[in-house]
């Protein structure tokens, strides 16, 4: 069975400083991996998703995300966060993109001035 | 492009009610369309997949004379929460899918 694992419930960032959010994943075949972006009492919008090719790949909002099939990962960083960056932060795998996702517990991430 | 609307966004209503929340996909055509349901500060909980003209496939646990899916177009699919009770209030979202999953901004239903 497909399982994502995100060790982090809560990371408190401050603005301008890096952030990693770690994301590990169980499948058996090729994965489509997703992350998503949450804010609060709204709907989950797409960061990135990988399917295939180029291990490294780039988001909306200066995210970026690289697939290590070595270690099952799927992290997702950005430089250089901002205050508009808090917000909740899901992992998502699939068969392949049209089909139903298993979802990580989230990552929430505050940001501190 | 690529965007779901959900509506209503906000119901309250009283125990024993039918409630039906609409999820379109405005300039996609969406091959298979998805139902969460999300608890305060967790995760989403798949409930069904629908298909355009098929009957939906329920996860265990869901009861599917409860929440009744309709998949009319390739555009729309309705939720309707039939007798609902106050254990049914929650935050209810949909997912509209191609080749990626895009997400409606969610209705929270709040059952008295």
């Amino acid at each position: 069975a497909q399982s994502v694992t995100q060790p982090d419930i809560h990371i408190t960032v401050s603005e301008g400083a890096s952030l990693e959010l770690r994301c590990n994943y169980s499948y058996g075949a090729t994965p489509y991996l997703f992350w998503y972006v949450q804010s609060p009492g709204q709907g989950l919008q797409l960061l990135l998703k990988y399917f295939s090719g180029d291990t490294l790949v780039q988001g909306i909002k200066g995210f970026e995300a690289e697939f290590k099939r070595s270690q099952s990962s799927f992290n997702l960083r950005k430089p250089s966060v901002h205050w508009s960056d808090a917000a909740e932060y899901f992992c998502a795998v699939g068969a392949r993109g049209n089909e139903k996702l298993t979802f990580g517990t989230g990552t929430r991430l505050t940001i501190i001035p | 492009g690529a965007v779901v609307s959900q509506h209503p966004s906000w119901v309250i209503c009283k125990s024993g009610t039918s409630v039906k929340i609409e999820c379109r996909s405005l300039d996609f055509q969406a091959t298979t369309m998805f139902w969460y349901r999300q608890f305060p500060k967790q995760s989403l909980m798949l409930m069904a997949t629908s298909n355009e003209g098929s009957k939906a496939t329920y996860e265990q646990g869901v009861e599917k004379d409860k929440f009744l899916i309709n998949h009319a177009s390739l555009t729309l699919s309705t939720l309707t929460v039939t007798s609902a009770h106050p254990e049914d209030s929650s935050f209810y979202i949909c997912g509209s899918s191609t080749d990626t999953q895009y997400f409606g901004p969610g209705t929270r239903l709040t059952v008295l």
